[in-house]
């Protein structure tokens, strides 16, 4: 059954400091991977997403995410943190039947 | 629409009673997910429909849950006599694509939060 782990409950980094958001899947064919953020009252918005080609993806506001099949992982990075993107953030596999893990919440320190 | 909503945005019951929630898809987007989120916690798959067929009811937590989309555009979800561990976000999302097409982003409302006294 597919599934998908993120080991880190709450992160927190200074404003422009880089970030890196684990995550690591179980999936038994090529997974769809993708990464959505949540705001405090707001719905889940997609960074960015793996079908196939190029392992590493670029998304909205900045963030990228390489996938490595090997390590099961698609662990989300941003270069330089601005206090606007503290949020909680999802990883998730699969298609019709998605599977998101428990989330990450960002505090961004100033 | 300009986005997926949903209604009420919030809920308060009373444990036993019947509840629905509704989802307006965005326009046109062939398919539709409906998903359970506890507090603290990721979303949970409850089911989808294509258009108005509905190939998965694989994530329903019991036979009191139950879904529909006669029209293959708005959709509903029921609870029947819901209970305290019902509580929790309820979250639509809709989709341009079918499942595994290539462009089946899902795009998702601001949910419905449930409390069941």
């Amino acid at each position: 059954a597919q599934s998908v782990t993120q080991p880190d409950i709450h992160i927190t980094v200074s404003e422009g400091a880089s970030l890196e958001l684990r995550c690591n899947y179980s999936y038994g064919a090529t997974p769809y991977l993708f990464w959505y953020v949540q705001s405090p009252g707001q719905g889940l918005q997609l960074l960015l997403k793996y079908f196939s080609g190029d392992t590493l993806v670029q998304g909205i506001k900045g963030f990228e995410a390489e996938f490595k099949r090997s390590q099961s992982s698609f662990n989300l990075r941003k270069p330089s943190v601005h206090w606007s993107d503290a949020a909680e953030y999802f990883c998730a596999v699969g298609a019709n039947d998605m599977r998101f893990g428990a989330g990450t919440r960002l505090t961004v320190k100033p | 629409g300009a986005g997926v909503s949903q209604s009420p945005r919030y809920k308060v019951t009373k444990r036993g009673q019947d509840v629905t929630l509704r989802c307006d898809p965005i326009s046109s987007h062939a398919t539709l997910y409906w998903y359970q989120q506890a507090l603290g916690q990721g979303p949970e798959f409850l089911t989808y429909f294509n258009y108005e067929a509905q190939p998965d009811k694989s994530g329903l937590p019991s036979d009191r849950f139950s879904a529909e989309r006669p029209e293959g555009s708005i959709s509903t979800l029921t609870i029947q006599r819901t209970e305290q561990r019902d509580s929790a976000m309820y979250r639509c999302a809709s989709s341009p694509g079918t499942p595994r097409s290539s462009y089946n982003e899902q795009f998702f409302g601001p949910g419905t939060r449930l409390t069941v006294l």
